[in-house]
Order: C-alpha cells, then sequence, then structure tokens
C-alpha cells in the first residue's frame, strides 16, 4: 500500500494563478480532509469528505474548492492564488470518523 | 486552535532528561490523538486515546487522559535526540462528523 500520496511536494505559483493539489489514498478509507499548515499555528481544516459525493468545509474554505468524484482522490484547486496561502498543505485519510488519520508526505506552496 | 490548547510551545531538554507536554480542550473530548511531526515531513501517529483515566505508552512515551477527557498529557522519558520534533495533537468531538481540530504543536529540541 502507498498510502497518502501527494504532488506536487514543492510548487511555487504567482499571485492570480490556478492550481489543483492532488491528494489520493488506496486504503479504501471513507474520511479524507486538507490541512494547512503555518509556523506557530498547528494544522488548519481546509475542507473534509465524509465519502465521495460528500464535501464539506472546515475552518478556513476560502480561496479553495473541493471535490470527490472517487473514494481514492480528494483534490484540492486553488481558485486565485494568494500570497496569504503560502503554507504547507497536508491531505489526510481514516477509515472511520473516530480513528487516527493517515497524512501525506504535504506539498509546499510558494505564491509570490 | 482556540478549542484546543497546547503547552508549551517549545522545549529544548538535555538528552537523558524526562519532559511532559499538555493538551487542554475548551471541551468534552470523544477522542484525543497525539501525532509527531519531523521537519519538513508529515505527521505521524503516536496514541490514541478515548476513555476517562486511559493511559498508553510506545517505547519511551506515555500518553494520559485525564477523567473529566478534557486534558491529556504526553510524556517521554529519558529523552534521546530521536524524539526531537514537533508533536500535535489533534481532537474528535461528538459532533465533529469527521473532522478533527489540531493544537498548535510543540516543537521539542534535544540537546546530546
Amino acid at each position: 500500500n502507498a498510502g497518502v500520496t501527494q504532488t506536487p511536494k514543492f510548487q511555487v505559483l504567482k499571485t492570480g494563478q490556478s492550481m489543483t493539489l492532488q491528494c489520493a489514498q488506496d486504503m479504501n478509507h471513507e474520511y479524507m480532509s486538507w490541512y494547512r499548515q503555518d509556523p506557530g499555528m498547528g494544522l488548519r481544516l481546509i475542507h473534509y469528505s465524509v465519502g465521495a459525493g460528500i464535501t464539506d468545509q472546515g475552518e478556513v474554505p476560502n480561496g479553495y474548492n473541493v471535490s470527490r468524484s472517487t473514494t481514492e482522490d480528494f483534490p484540492l484547486r486553488l481558485l486565485s492564488a494568494a500570497p496569504s496561502q503560502t503554507s504547507v498543505y497536508f491531505c489526510a485519510s481514516r477509515l472511520d470518523r473516530f480513528d487516527e488519520q493517515f497524512f501525506g508526505p504535504g506539498t509546499r506552496l510558494t505564491v509570490l | 486552535s482556540q478549542e484546543l490548547e497546547q503547552s508549551p510551545q517549545s522545549l529544548i531538554v538535555q538528552e537523558g532528561k524526562n519532559l511532559t507536554i499538555n493538551c487542554t480542550s475548551s471541551k468534552t473530548l470523544y477522542g484525543l490523538y497525539w501525532y509527531k511531526q519531523k521537519y519538513g515531513e508529515g505527521l505521524i501517529f503516536l496514541m490514541m486515546l478515548q476513555k476517562g483515566g486511559e493511559e498508553k505508552s510506545h517505547e519511551k512515551i506515555t500518553a494520559k487522559l485525564d477523567e473529566k477527557k478534557q486534558q491529556s498529557s504526553l510524556h517521554i522519558t529519558a529523552s534521546q535526540p530521536s524524539h526531537a520534533g514537533i508533536y500535535l495533537c489533534g481532537a474528535d468531538y461528538n459532533t465533529n462528523a469527521g473532522k478533527s481540530t489540531f493544537g498548535d504543536g510543540t516543537t521539542l529540541t534535544v540537546k546530546p
């Protein structure tokens, strides 16, 4: 099992550009989440999904879109990148809603 | 997160010393999770606590959840350089429906 995979590992964008961060898991987990990690602020939830076709907003959803067309994939879209979105992004999945989360290696995004 | 307070923010200890990291919730927890993160990498699951008064150990790391299920502590005995990293607590609440809240993290440095 590959676990949770994320691509790309690093990305530099210019203000106003759009892009998609990819996340995939091969553990047949229903629950998937996107977090951003900024220095001294732990992890903040952006969007999450409780199954294919079902997504909801987390703590900091503005400027991000998600969709979940399959159990395996949960892409995060930045609509119009802003310097405030410079961060490290983590995708995570879990089997059940009260269960440990498995994290991907992260995507380090810089917006100039 | 204001729901979940983690302390201290950073900790520097001499190799061989014991240390404790605390995680306090503003409301009753359903589940409390401890993760470790090496710089530039994803999070690794350490332990999950669900029952009041529960205690779990993994090698030299022990985590406890208080009887009221609002506070957890992570204790490392005889610290080693391999223990260095960022420790994060994560919480599930009964009403969460799949989304977790994380503390701001504790950065641990172990001096040889």
